[in-house]
């Protein structure tokens, strides 16, 4: 079974620096896709950014990136220029694709409330 | 504008109650999903159905109930057989799972 960790329940930054949030996942397959999503107080799940597997550059959108090492299982947040409009929770997600009925649901972890101070 | 709408907000069940969430999408989906988020927990699979007329169990299925008999509704059913039903409870939708899925604003349901 496929299991996604983050072992940072919370972490704090100040607005403008940088900050990083980990994520390792657990799986023997080789094909499947990643996700950060954000929750911010009003609860709404808004999808951050995606990182295929087969794809070895590093997914970027805007201030957001990730460091994806597929040989360590690890998927990694980074956050530049933090805002006050970052502060949320932010769940790493994982998905095997190409299974049909079986497969093709998305494995959430627990989750990391990140403060932006300001 | 396309989106899914979850509805009540809030809801309060009495303990023995059966109570349905509604989960509406007007995106052309396939496929959807419930998730229940407790705190510190994530968020965990109860009910997916990726096709009209047919759905599978997620990893705690126990006590809920799910029907999709229109492509753009799937309503989620917690029965009284569910013994913690206190949670919020988020519904997705996909067409290309890839690109990750659209999710509702969610039902807080409290047992009181």
């Amino acid at each position: 079974a496929q299991t996604v960790t983050q072992s940072q329940p919370e972490m704090s930054v100040q607005e403008a620096e940088t900050v990083t949030l980990s994520c390792t996942y657990d799986t023997s397959e080789n094909n499947y896709y990643l996700f950060w999503y954000k929750q911010p107080p009003s609860r709404q799940m808004i999808l951050v950014i995606r990182q295929e597997a087969y794809k070895q550059q590093n997914a970027t959108e805007n201030r957001f990136s990730v460091n994806f090492q597929k040989a360590a299982k690890s998927f990694s947040l980074k956050i530049s220029d933090s805002q006050l409009g970052d502060t949320a929770m932010y769940f790493c997600a994982f998905m095997l694709f190409g299974r049909g009925n079986q497969g093709e649901k998305l494995i959430f972890g627990q989750g990391t409330e990140l403060s932006v101070k300001p | 504008d396309g989106g899914i709408t979850q509805s009540p907000k809030y809801l309060f069940r009495k303990e023995g109650q059966n109570v349905t969430l509604s989960c509406e999408q007007n995106l052309n989906h396939d496929a959807m999903y419930w998730y229940r988020q407790d705190p510190g927990q994530g968020l965990r699979l109860i009910y997916y159905s990726q096709i009209v007329n047919d759905f599978q169990k997620g990893d705690i299925a126990e006590g809920y109930s799910v029907s999709r008999e229109k492509k753009e509704s799937f309503p989620l059913t917690v029965t009284s057989a569910q013994k913690n039903p206190t949670a919020f409870y988020l519904c997705a939708s996909s067409t290309d799972r890839g690109l990750g899925y659209t999710f509702g604003s969610g039902t807080r349901l409290t047992v009181v």
